[in-house]
């Protein structure tokens, strides 16, 4: 069964420095997520990703996150500059369609700002 | 109110027992519904969708109940392995920002 693979699966980083999450999503899939969560909290939405472009933002999707999909695979989440606040873990998801699609979660990466 | 609430357990029930999980919503526009479960620090894995007439597979039954905005899930003859934390989740067709994750139930199964 296809899956969506995330890289690293642990990355340690200090504060004040970028971060690179990466993601490859289900081939076939068009939508692309990311989601966090933080240890013991709910997933959060973070952004999703349509046609090259974002459809969606949360909130928390301020001006030290931006995503980008690179080439035809990769889909990535980068976080500018780190603060201690954004360890989490962080899942890409991806659909084939909107809405009534179920999200197909990566396994993660476990983001420890220190 | 949270868009998505869920009891938050944790429920602690012997191998073999019925379990019964409620979850509740507040936006009468959502239209799809999901169960998914999470083990922990690991990605939440699908475990069904949930439709108006209901819906089974093999030890899980899904109801959705639109007039009261609640969802249920029951895990008969439950498993070492069903214990997890179960998330109910809501989305709406219009808006992607809107599939929302409950804080989900944990469930611990002993012996």
């Amino acid at each position: 069964e296809p899956e969506v693979t995330q890289t690293p699966s642990h990355q340690v980083t200090q504060m004040g420095q970028e971060v690179i999450l990466r993601c490859v999503p289900i081939s076939n899939h068009l939508y692309f997520y990311w989601y966090r969560q933080i240890l013991g909290q709910k997933v959060e939405f973070l952004v999703s990703f349509y046609n090259n472009e974002i459809s969606e933002k949360s909130e928390i999707f301020d001006d030290q996150f931006s995503v980008e999909r690179p080439d035809g695979s990769n889909f990535t989440l980068k976080i500018r500059s780190t603060k201690l606040e954004d360890s989490a873990m962080y899942f890409c998801a991806s659909t084939p369609g909107r809405g009534n699609s179920p999200l197909h979660f990566g396994n993660g990466t476990r983001l420890t700002v220190t | 109110r949270k868009e998505v609430e869920q009891d938050p357990g944790p429920f602690n029930v012997p191998e073999g027992a019925t379990v019964a999980f409620n979850c509740t919503y507040s936006n009468s526009a959502s239209q799809s519904f999901f169960w998914y479960r999470q083990d922990c620090r690991k990605e939440p894995k699908l475990l069904m969708s949930v439709y108006s007439s209901g819906n089974e597979d093999g030890r899980f039954t899904a109801q959705l109940n639109r007039a009261s905005q609640y969802i249920s899930l029951l895990i008969r003859d439950s498993k070492l392995s069903d214990s997890a934390t179960y998330l109910c989740v809501v989305s709406r067709y219009s808006s992607a920002s809107k599939i929302i994750f409950g804080s989900g139930t944990r469930l611990s199964i002993r012996p």
